[in-house]
This record gives structure tokens, C-alpha cells and sequence, in this order.
């Protein structure tokens, strides 16, 4: 059964950092592309990012909004995925999934607030 | 940016009800579409994916097509449980985007 449990999310400053973890597995996490999905409180989905597998030399892709701010990585031999979020902003805030082809974690809440 | 566009975003329907939904792509995705469904407070869940393609474990109520940029989603047979939030996403190319979503609510 395909797992993915994300955390690290929690209340942070504007202007502050926060690393989210992705823990994984019941599937082939290294070759697979792992993704960053937010959802801000009472909205839809927004795609953050993605990294590829070693296949694809760990390739990175991310919206506009977080490109210079937001780092996607991966440990494949933790079977885990990160994503550091730096000079974040109140608009930020989201619950944050990991998601792959094969599922979604239960998400992590992100709140950005002085 | 590819920009989806669904509709409508609000959907009211009974029981057994045959619905759907569409989601328009702004430009070409070829069928690089998946469609999922989320609950209030949880995770959203892969219906299905390649425009057409079920999930395992999906309910065959369930279908997905395309014609050009214009996707669809039915549900033949509306089900209490399917009564949700449903979303497109286009993975055709960076970024990844989704469509607004579409409230599928009990009349």
C-alpha cells in the first residue's frame, strides 16, 4: 500500500524559513517523480513543484510564485522528499501535500503569520 | 502558463443522476489529463488519469474523454459518496496547473 506522510508543517514568521519531509513507501520511490501540491484555507489546488528521478538527473520544476524561494530534494535512500521554503509570505499559508503517481499524503499545514 | 477552465463550478444534483463536468485547456495537452476528487479535510484521490484512463480501484460509474482541449468527466449514476470537489490538472507541461474546481453538492 502506497504511503506518504508529510511534516515539519507548523506557524512561522513572514520572512522565515520552514523544510517539509515526505516520508514514503509501498512503492519505488527512486523512480519515481515526487510532487508539492498546496491548497490555501477554503481554496483549490495549486501545483508548487516537482523533482524527477536520478533517471532524469533529479530534474526540478516550479511555479513562478516560489521559483528562487522554494527548493525541492530527495533522499532516495531514505525514500524521502523535502521541500525548503525560505522568505515565505502570509500567502504562502496551505496545507502542503506530497503526491506522486501513485498517491497523496494527508498534508501538512503551513501557516505564515506574524 | 496552461490555463483549465471548468465548468460550472457549482454543480447541485440527486442520487442517480448522470453528471458532468468539463475542463477546458487553453491550449493543446494532447491527453495529459487527470481528474480527482476531494472530500472536505482530506487529500484529493486520482479518478483517472490519460484524459480516459480509470484508476484501479475507481468505480466504473466513473469516465473520463476528450475532444481537442475539451475534457469531460461522467459519472453515470450519482452515488451519496460522490458528492465532493472536483478537480482537472493538465501535466503536459511545467507548471502542472489545475483547474478551479467544480462543488458537486446534493440537491
Amino acid at each position: 500500500e502506497v504511503q506518504l506522510v508529510e511534516s515539519g508543517g507548523g506557524l512561522v514568521q513572514p520572512g522565515g524559513s520552514l523544510k517539509l519531509s515526505c516520508a514514503a513507501s509501498g512503492f519505488t520511490f527512486s523512480g519515481s517523480a515526487m510532487h508539492w501540491v498546496r491548497q490555501a484555507p477554503g481554496k483549490g489546488l495549486e501545483w508548487v513543484g516537482l523533482i524527477r528521478s536520478k533517471g532524469y538527473s533529479y530534474a526540478t520544476a516550479y511555479i513562478a510564485s516560489v521559483k528562487g524561494r522554494f527548493t525541492i530534494s530527495r533522499d532516495d535512500s531514505k525514500k524521502t522528499a523535502y521541500l525548503q521554503m525560505n522568505s515565505l509570505k502570509i500567502e504562502d499559508t496551505a496545507v502542503y501535500y506530497c503526491t506522486t503517481t501513485d498517491g497523496w499524503g494527508q498534508g501538512t499545514l503551513v501557516t505564515v503569520s506574524s | 502558463d496552461i490555463q483549465l477552465t471548468q465548468s460550472p463550478s457549482f454543480l447541485s444534483a440527486s442520487v442517480g443522476d448522470r453528471v458532468t463536468i468539463t475542463c477546458r485547456a487553453s491550449q493543446g495537452i494532447s491527453s495529459y489529463l487527470a481528474w480527482y476528487q476531494q472530500k472536505p479535510g482530506k487529500a484529493p484521490k486520482l479518478l483517472i488519469y490519460a484524459a480516459s484512463t480509470l484508476q484501479s480501484g475507481v468505480p466504473s460509474r466513473f469516465s473520463g474523454s476528450r475532444s481537442g482541449t475539451e475534457f469531460t468527466l461522467t459519472i453515470s449514476s450519482l452515488q451519496p459518496e460522490d458528492f465532493a470537489t472536483y478537480y482537472c490538472q493538465q501535466l503536459n507541461s511545467y507548471p502542472f496547473t489545475f483547474g478551479q474546481g467544480t462543488r458537486l453538492e446534493i440537491k
